[in-house]
């Protein structure tokens, strides 16, 4: 089936750097979809990409939009409060989002 | 701010038993899901409602089963659990057809002894 492969699996990062996560798909994929879970184990939507790039404050994200076969997410000036497990999802045309194992990131001062 | 609520947060019980988890969104979406997250993390696919169309992902064991009594509620129910079955249920629902962009509630997080 679709897989989902997400690097690194896991980030510790200064306050005030910036970093980058990344997904690739074996297959050919129509959208992704970024979360943040936190440690209470809230998902939380951060992007929809059908193509392009998207940003919101300190986060930008991007998807392939030529083979459609990866896609990034970047922080800038990472707060103490970007700490959590990044998920990146993506639609296969198969039933339901295929998921990564997640980025666990760690800011720390 | 949360719109897809879930009900309980936690759940404890024991093999065989039979136990029902609610779902309700707010957001007027047409689409609802059941994501099952393993002690790994891993979060897979379990059903997707849409329209009163059902897909339902081909590993899941016969013993769960969604109910939809209108679009704004998606419940899950266990008829018999089992040790295996010991995970966080996560509800989400997306605008229109699936695989929109998804919003989740705050999971069920199940123990089974």
């Amino acid at each position: 089936g679709d897989q989902v492969e997400q690097s690194p699996s896991a980030l510790s990062l200064h306050e005030g750097t910036d970093s980058a996560l990344r997904c690739n798909f074996t297959t050919t994929m129509r959208s992704v979809q970024w979360f943040r879970q936190n440690s209470r184990g809230s998902l939380i939507s951060l992007f929809y990409l059908a193509s392009g790039t998207k940003e919101n404050g300190r986060l930008k994200s991007a998807f392939d939009s030529k083979e459609r076969r990866y896609s990034t997410l970047h922080i800038r000036d990472a707060q103490l409060e970007d700490s959590g497990t990044y998920f990146c999802a993506a639609d296969g045309y198969a039933q339901g989002l295929t998921f990564g194992l997640g980025t666990r990131v760690s800011v720390f001062p | 701010e949360t719109a897809v609520f879930q009900t309980p947060n936690y759940h404890v019980t024991q093999v065989g038993n039979e136990v029902s988890f609610n779902c309700k969104q707010t957001l007027g979406h047409d689409t609802m899901y059941w994501y099952k997250q393993d002690s790994k993390k891993l979060l897979k696919i379990m059903f997707s409602y849409n329209n009163k169309q059902l897909i339902v992902n081909e590993t899941v064991p016969r013993r769960f089963s969604p109910q939809s009594s209108d679009k704004a509620h998606l419940n899950l129910r266990i008829k018999s659990v089992e040790p295996e079955d010991s995970a966080v249920y996560l509800c989400a629902s997306s605008l229109g057809t699936y695989n929109e962009r998804l919003f989740f509630g705050h999971g069920t997080k199940l123990s089974v002894l």
